[in-house]
């Protein structure tokens, strides 16, 4: 089983509706949980943390996680076509100083 | 503010040669990680260093190894180059060891070994 687990996509929704990306991880000690975007050619940007059981919201991007159920998830509301990118799920291991990153999910914003 | 420097930005070496590459971390950043990732893969954890030291290391070989100056920049050292080892390195900063806060990433450098 891999430590982090994401569906590989391609998403593809329409401009303008919600795009949803799942990511599930095995390690049930694991305290901080973080969303990166990387655009085609470029290295990785932070766009969410959470490290609480519930949802968090900033702008039109709310992230979700369950602790119980080992699974955080992306809401991306109003998707545009500039959202288009590979969103990667990262969890840091518990105990140590390492960030496990998930291979990604490609999400196509059609306009 | 400068993010984080990464040098070279890209670099093609040949089977069995070394390759150093450079990080410098965002201002007031103390903490390095190495990254390697493959085409269409995510990042995968070579190491951390913070205060100098060597922190924790991912599953990567010992031709894989590491430096942070007292300046906390960085250098990334790779020995007996294999075809396996073209991917493109990042490196990533922060202000807490434990990676409480997320990464802030430099741009990458795209090594090709043919």
């Amino acid at each position: 089983q891999k430590e982090v687990e994401q569906n590989s996509g391609p998403l593809s929704v329409p401009e303008g509706a919600i795009a949803s990306l799942n990511c599930t991880y095995s390690d049930r000690g694991s305290q901080s949980f973080f969303w990166y975007r990387q655009y085609s050619g470029k290295s990785p940007e932070l766009i969410m943390s959470i490290y609480s059981n519930g949802d968090k919201e900033d702008g039109r991007f709310t992230a979700q996680l369950n602790k119980a159920s080992q699974y955080v998830s992306l809401l991306i509301r109003d998707s545009q076509p500039s959202d288009s990118a590979t969103y990667l799920c990262a969890v840091n291991a518990p105990g140590g100083f390492k960030t496990i990153f998930g291979a990604g999910t490609r999400l196509f914003v059609k306009a | 503010d400068a993010g984080v420097t990464q040098s070279p930005t890209h670099l093609i070496k040949t089977r069995g040669q070394q390759v150093t590459l450079r990080c410098s971390p965002k201002s007031g950043h103390d903490t390095v990680s190495w990254y390697q990732q493959a085409l269409g893969q995510g990042p995968q954890f070579i190491f951390q260093y913070y205060e100098e030291e060597e922190r924790q290391r991912g599953n990567f070989p010992d031709r894989f190894s590491g430096h942070q100056f007292p300046n906390y920049s960085s250098e990334l050292n790779v020995n007996a180059l294999l075809l396996g080892d073209s991917a493109l390195y990042l490196c990533a900063s922060s202000s807490d060891p434990a990676g409480n806060y997320g990464y802030t990433f430099g741009s990458g450098t795209r090594l090709t070994v043919v």
